[in-house]
């Protein structure tokens, strides 16, 4: 079975610029979150979709969005890049609904992002 | 609220030594707990989870870790380091907060090995 697909995995933007990231889950799966991890402040939730509805949401300004498809894929969206925006942001995905209790997810490898 | 700390940051043994990596938590309910391992340059593994059932919880590569609901402890344990282990460790417990389960990630120990 494959795992939690991310693309594109390296990108360099320039500030001001835009980008979207892609998130395939593992086949199955229907609730994906997005995770920001920088070296200062280590892993931040910045969202969870389930059934292609935002059901959780983290502390980040609006530039930051996302959706989910039907096939459960996921894109999330940075507007307007900053410096302080270079982050490994994380994927991943689990089977069980949110508002469940014991939900295990699964991370892929991430997507490297660099504004300059 | 919950809450989870990784009372190390950084943690070096030698290759063939015991790892004892060290996590307390904070939960006003049953919590689930986990441990995931981040090796450079990728993503999170899952290594293992506690969800109330054995409190004794084998994970893979070795590694296990205890429930310890009187000492609010959930340690990461291995009995001999491989320098494969060297990676950044991550405590994890769930909060269920307005109706939403979420994640509640410590600031992670870095474990290096030695030869």
């Amino acid at each position: 079975k494959a795992g939690v697909t991310q693309t594109p995995r390296y990108l360099i933007k320039t500030r001001g610029q835009q980008v979207t990231l892609s998130c395939s889950p593992i086949s199955g799966h229907r609730s994906v979150s997005w995770y920001q991890q920088t070296p200062g402040q280590g892993l931040q939730f910045l969202f969870e979709y389930f059934s292609e509805t935002q059901r959780n949401k983290g502390n980040f300004p609006g530039r930051f969005s996302g959706r989910q498809f039907s096939n459960s894929r996921s894109e999330m969206n940075v507007s307007t890049l900053e410096l302080g925006d270079s982050a490994l942001y994380l994927c991943a995905s689990s089977f069980q609904n949110p508002t469940e209790a014991g939900n295990t997810i699964y991370f892929g490898e991430g997507s490297w992002l660099t504004v300059v | 609220a919950q809450s989870v700390t990784q009372l190390d940051s950084h943690v070096s043994v030698s290759e063939g030594t015991p790892v004892l990596l060290r996590c307390n938590y904070s939960s006003s309910y049953s919590p689930s707990l986990f441990w995931y391992v981040q090796h450079p340059n990728k993503g999170l593994q899952l290594l293992l989870k506690y969800t109330s059932a054995a409190t004794l919880v084998k994970g893979i590569n070795g590694f296990e870790a205890e429930f310890k609901k009187s000492e609010t402890s959930f340690h990461l344990t291995k009995p001999s380091a491989h320098m494969s282990d060297a990676a950044e460790y991550f405590c994890v417990v769930t909060a269920f907060s307005g109706g939403y389960n979420k994640l509640i990630f410590g600031a992670g120990t870095r474990l290096a090995v030695h030869p």
